[in-house]
């Protein structure tokens, strides 16, 4: 089946990285995406990595995939108050197209 | 450009009443999603519509349907609507459908409360 698990909650220091952890079920997943939702408001894509690929860097963000283990990580260097949101990881079913989504997980960062 | 578009931002309903959610695509976009999301979940996956058909479906039942008209827009439609409809209902759309990297631009979403 077809399966996203993420914990809930981290919480941090400004100026720390962070490190949300996620783990997929679909083997044949494509895409794996990490979305920011800040309160209030819709979805917005922040990296995605190809499933061929063991690490993407994008200036502050960091995505590293081990696809033995199907675990997908995000990492956020130096961590703004700003970088407070929930954090969704997805993947992309290559049947159907649809993203299936972890239930999310709230970053809290303390100044 | 105008990113996806969604109306009404706010809706409030009562059991039983039927409801009609609308979306606007990213222009050149002929693919729309639709996802629920409930407090505390992520998103699930209702429907797909790429060029006027339905492509995919998830594990709703049939009180929710949908269309898409040849302008690409779509509209969810729920019907006898219960305290579990309540959620916030997100629009994606993209340039193709499935088995490629298809970026899915998310709308800022309709919240719906059933009282």
């Amino acid at each position: 089946g077809e399966d996203v698990e993420q914990s809930l909650f981290l919480s941090v220091r400004e100026g720390d990285s962070s490190v949300i952890n996620c783990t997929y079920t679909d083997s044949s997943s494509t895409y794996l995406y990490w979305y920011k939702q800040e309160p209030g408001a819709g979805l917005q894509l922040l990296t995605y990595i190809f499933s061929n690929m063991d690490m993407k860097q994008d200036q502050r963000l960091t995505v590293l995939l081990n696809k033995k283990d199907k675990h997908l990580s995000l990492r956020i260097a130096d961590t703004q108050t700003g970088d407070s949101a929930i954090y969704f990881c997805a993947e992309l079913s290559s049947n159907t197209g649809k993203l299936i989504f972890g239930q999310g997980t709230t970053l809290q960062v303390k100044p | 450009d105008a990113g996806v578009t969604q109306s009404p931002t706010h809706l409030i309903k009562t059991r039983g009443q039927h409801v009609t959610l609308r979306c606007s695509p990213i222009s050149g976009h002929k693919s729309v999603s639709w996802y629920q999301q409930v407090l505390g979940q992520g998103p699930q996956f209702i429907f797909q519509y790429y060029e006027k058909e339905e492509r995919g479906r998830g594990n709703f039942p049939d009180r929710f349907s949908a269309r898409q008209f040849p302008n690409y827009s779509s509209e969810l439609n729920v019907n006898a609507l219960l305290l579990g409809d309540s959620a916030l209902y997100l629009c994606a759309s993209s340039s193709s459908t499935s088995g490629f990297y298809n970026e899915q631009f998310f709308g800022p979403g309709t919240r719906l409360t059933v009282l």
